[in-house]
């Protein structure tokens, strides 16, 4: 089963300001994806990537929101002007041996003030 | 569009118990996979089991098992003997060829000593 942290596990921030999310997988994987769950309410998708390249959207994923792999390993989901309703869990997962089967980190708790 | 109905937002069971927890969803695609994921108080998401839709012999993991019922387009999932860490919440979710959970609303599920 593959590994994934995350960091920061808990963020804080002030509505407006901008987060970086970050993922790093203990071994090599081809695809990734990022989900948010609101408290109270259900997993959301918001993106996958793949090969270095966004695969697919959600609705939710709009231009504040934005991911990378700036050296081959971490993950990152920036959001650059945090507003008060994007406060929620945010998970990473990445595929084990089989593509279809999704191993999620322990998630980022980010509340916006 | 792809949805997953979980129609019980609580359920409990008696500590060695056998306790079944529902799930239904809808798709138009041929080929898709089912999974059942836990969801403890850390709010990690750990992967319990998951079901092939061309398979027909229904997942077992020790003492989790599934009855997929694909045309009535059902995917329960069956915790025998249940212990009190299986204390969680428990999500139902789908994916498609792109690979996305789409997720159900969760179940809580309490374990009484």
């Amino acid at each position: 089963e593959p590994e994934v942290t995350q960091t920061p596990s808990h963020q804080v921030t002030q509505m407006g300001q901008e987060v970086i999310l970050r993922c790093v997988p203990i071994s090599n994987h081809l695809y990734f994806y990022w989900y948010r769950q609101i408290l109270g309410q259900k997993v959301e998708f918001l993106v996958s990537f793949y090969n270095n390249e966004i695969s697919e959207k959600s609705e939710i994923f709009d231009d504040q929101f934005s991911v990378e792999r700036p050296d081959g390993s971490n993950f990152t989901l920036k959001i650059r002007s945090t507003k008060l309703e994007d406060s929620a869990m945010y998970f990473c997962a990445v595929t084990g041996q089989d593509s279809y089967e999704q191993y999620f980190g322990p998630g980022t708790r980010l509340t916006v003030t | 569009a792809q949805t997953v109905t979980q129609s019980q937002p609580e359920m409990s069971v008696q500590e060695a118990e056998t306790v079944t927890l529902s799930c239904t969803y809808d798709t138009s695609e041929s080929d898709y996979y089912l999974f059942w994921y836990k969801q403890p108080p850390s709010r990690q998401m750990i992967l319990v089991i998951r079901q092939e839709a061309y398979k027909q012999q229904n997942a077992t993991e020790n003492r989790f098992s599934v009855n997929f019922q694909k045309a009535a387009k059902s995917f329960s999932l069956k915790i025998s003997d249940s212990q009190l860490g299986d204390a969680a919440m428990y999500f139902c979710a789908l994916a498609g060829s792109n690979y996305q959970l789409i997720w159900g609303a969760g179940t809580k599920l309490i374990i009484k000593p």
